[in-house]
């Protein structure tokens, strides 16, 4: 079955550069998917690659995509405090009805 | 802010109420879902209706009901639920049931004693 795989663990100093990694099973994927989720919240759209992209930069945040690798990467230029959070990455399942998410990478940022 | 609304954010339950989540989007999307989430946990999939239709039940126990009444309401009910089942709920929807985007709600936290 579809699997999605992370590091569980980052910790940065402000202003820093944050990189989160995750490895993906299912090679039929026609977008991926990086949510945020902030203590006590819900899971917030934070960027998306279309699969046949190599990269997507979006203001602080560079998605890079290989897919000859199965390996996608988030990151996030000059780190602030307020970026402290979990990051879920998340494939579609193969009916591409439904994500399947990755178990998160917690990022912690010390002023 | 996110476009799509959970209530309760709290719910207290004994295992023997009966009680009900709801969830509401008015972004025109065609898909909406049940995530069931613990704590330090990715979100699992429990629900998928499309165009207000059932079309994926991920195996989950008869004590959790969806009902989708029209396409901008999910509601989910909840009978006779065991303290395991104490998690966040999250509510999610997309504008097509395949390959588009989620959006998510903040969650209903609930504690089953």
């Amino acid at each position: 079955g579809e699997d999605v795989e992370q590091s569980l663990f980052l910790s940065v100093r402000e202003g820093d550069s944050s990189v989160i990694n995750c490895t993906y099973t299912d090679s039929s994927s026609t977008y991926l998917y990086w949510y945020k989720q902030e203590p006590g919240a819900g899971l917030q759209l934070l960027t998306y690659i279309f699969s046949n992209m190599d990269m997507k930069q979006d203001q602080r945040l560079t998605v890079l995509l290989n897919k000859k690798d199965k390996h996608l990467s988030l990151r996030i230029a000059d780190t602030q405090t307020g970026d402290s959070a979990i990051y879920f990455c998340a494939d579609p399942n193969q009916a591409g009805t439904a994500l399947i998410f990755g178990k998160g990478t917690t990022l912690s940022v010390s002023s | 802010d996110t476009e799509v609304t959970q209530t309760p954010k709290h719910l207290v339950m004994g295992m023997t109420n009966k009680k009900s989540l709801k969830c509401e989007q008015h972004m025109g999307h065609r898909a909406m879902y049940w995530y069931k989430q613990k704590a330090k946990k990715p979100p699992e999939l429990m629900f998928v209706y499309s165009y207000e239709k059932l079309s994926i039940n991920e195996s989950v126990p008869s004590r959790f009901s969806p009902e989708c009444p029209n396409s901008s309401l999910l509601n989910l009910h909840l009978h006779a639920l065991q303290p395991e089942d104490s998690a966040l709920y999250l509510c999610a929807s997309s504008q097509e049931p395949s390959n588009s985007p989620l959006h998510f709600g903040n969650g209903t936290r609930l504690t089953v004693t």
